[in-house]
Parts: C-alpha cells; structure tokens; sequence
C-alpha cells in the first residue's frame, strides 16, 4: 500500500540556522514525491517535485529536498531558515498510475527570531 | 488571479442539514479533487474527477455526494450533515491525473457541524 510518513510532528529551528523537515514514503513502483506548504488559513501551496534525474530538487522560497532511493526517503531542507517560513509542510507521494496524492500528516515548523 | 476558488470559507450547520460546497478552477485542468483535513490526519482524498463527466470514490467518500457540473466546477455536497463531518475541505484541481503533475488548491472552506 502507498503510503507517507512524517514523523516530526513538529521542528523548532532558530532563524539562520539550517532546517530539515523529514518525510518517508512506501510505494509500489516509481514514486513521485511532493512537498507542499500551508499557511494559516491557507490552501496548500506547491514548493517542489521529484520525478526523475538529479537527487536534489530545488524548489520555491530556497527550499530543497533529497531524494534517497534506498532510504525511501525525501526530506525538505534549507539552508538558512527564516521567520516566514513558519508552517505546515505536507509530503505527498503520487504513484504510477494512480490517480491520488497521498499525504502525510504534515509537519509544523516553527522558527523563532 | 487563476486559481481555484472555493464557496463558502466559513459554515456552521446543524445535524442533518444538508449543504454543498462549491468550487471551480479557471486553469482548464481536467482533473479536481476533494479533500478533508482534519488535526494529525494530514489530507484525505473523499472524492476526485479525473476529466469532465467522470467522478471516482477516494479514501472517506461515505457521507458525501460529489457533481462535476463541467470542466470548471466540481461540487461536494453533504446530504445529512454529521458531527463527525466537522472539517476544513479543500478543493484542488491539477491538469492531468498523471503521475509529475502537482495540485492547485483553494483556500478551504472551514464545517462546523453541530
């Protein structure tokens, strides 16, 4: 069964420091990995995908993420962190041939000044 | 702006009411979706239309009725409103229903049912 896990409920980084939200997926074929963010009272806003080539995807705001093959992993970084990045960050896989997203719980990442 | 746009953001109905809520996208796309999320839950698909004419169950589709109107407008309706429905529902649309295209969501529309 497809499947996403975040298992951070929540990450507090200072601003200026690096920041990783983790995410985990379990797929049956090739997976399509997503990241999305909320903000309050806000729909989910698209940061960045992996479907093929380079391991690491760049994405909106300065946010990256690995894709790590054997680790079945795809977790979203930065380098340095700011205030308005405080928010909801959900990881979503799409598999082959299946026409549904399955996302994670989400992730609230807190940055203090 | 483009976008997918979502009718009401806020509603407060009694058990048993019945309502629906409204949305449609003007970025052509053929697929929409219909989503709940609840606290610790994440998002959880309740019904799709992966092109005009076409309506598919997801994960939590009890409880719920859905219409794609036409190619913009993709409406979710509650016949007997429950407690448990209390949620906030996103609607998304995506251009395809193909593996490396993402969603466009709108921007919630918070249920109380009480």
């Amino acid at each position: 069964a497809q499947s996403v896990a975040q298992p951070e409920d929540q990450v507090n980084v200072a601003e200026g420091n690096p920041l990783t939200v983790k995410c985990t997926y379990s797929v049956s074929g090739n997976p399509y990995l997503f990241w999305y963010v909320q903000y309050p009272n806000r729909g989910l806003q698209f940061l960045l995908k992996y479907i093929t080539g380079d391991n690491l995807v760049k994405g909106s705001y300065g946010f990256e993420a690995e894709f790590n093959k054997s680790q079945t992993s795809f977790h979203l970084k930065k380098p340095s962190a700011l205030v308005s990045d405080s928010a909801l960050y959900f990881c979503a896989v799409r598999d082959w041939g299946i026409n549904k997203f399955y996302f994670g719980s989400g992730t609230k990442l807190n940055v203090k000044p | 702006n483009a976008g997918v746009t979502q009718t009401p953001k806020f509603q407060v109905l009694k058990t048993g009411q019945s309502m629906t809520l409204q949305c449609a996208q003007d970025m052509n796309h053929n697929s929409m979706y219909w989503y709940r999320q609840d606290p610790g839950m994440g998002l959880r698909l309740i019904y799709y239309s992966a092109s005009e004419g076409t309506t598919d169950k997801g994960e939590v589709p009890n409880g719920y009725n859905v219409s794609r109107l036409n190619k913009r407008e993709f409406s979710l309706r509650l016949e007997s409103a429950a407690p448990s429905q209390t949620s906030v529902y996103f609607c998304a649309s995506s251009e395809e229903a193909r593996e490396g295209y993402g969603y466009t969501f709108g921007s919630g529309t918070r249920l109380t049912v009480v």
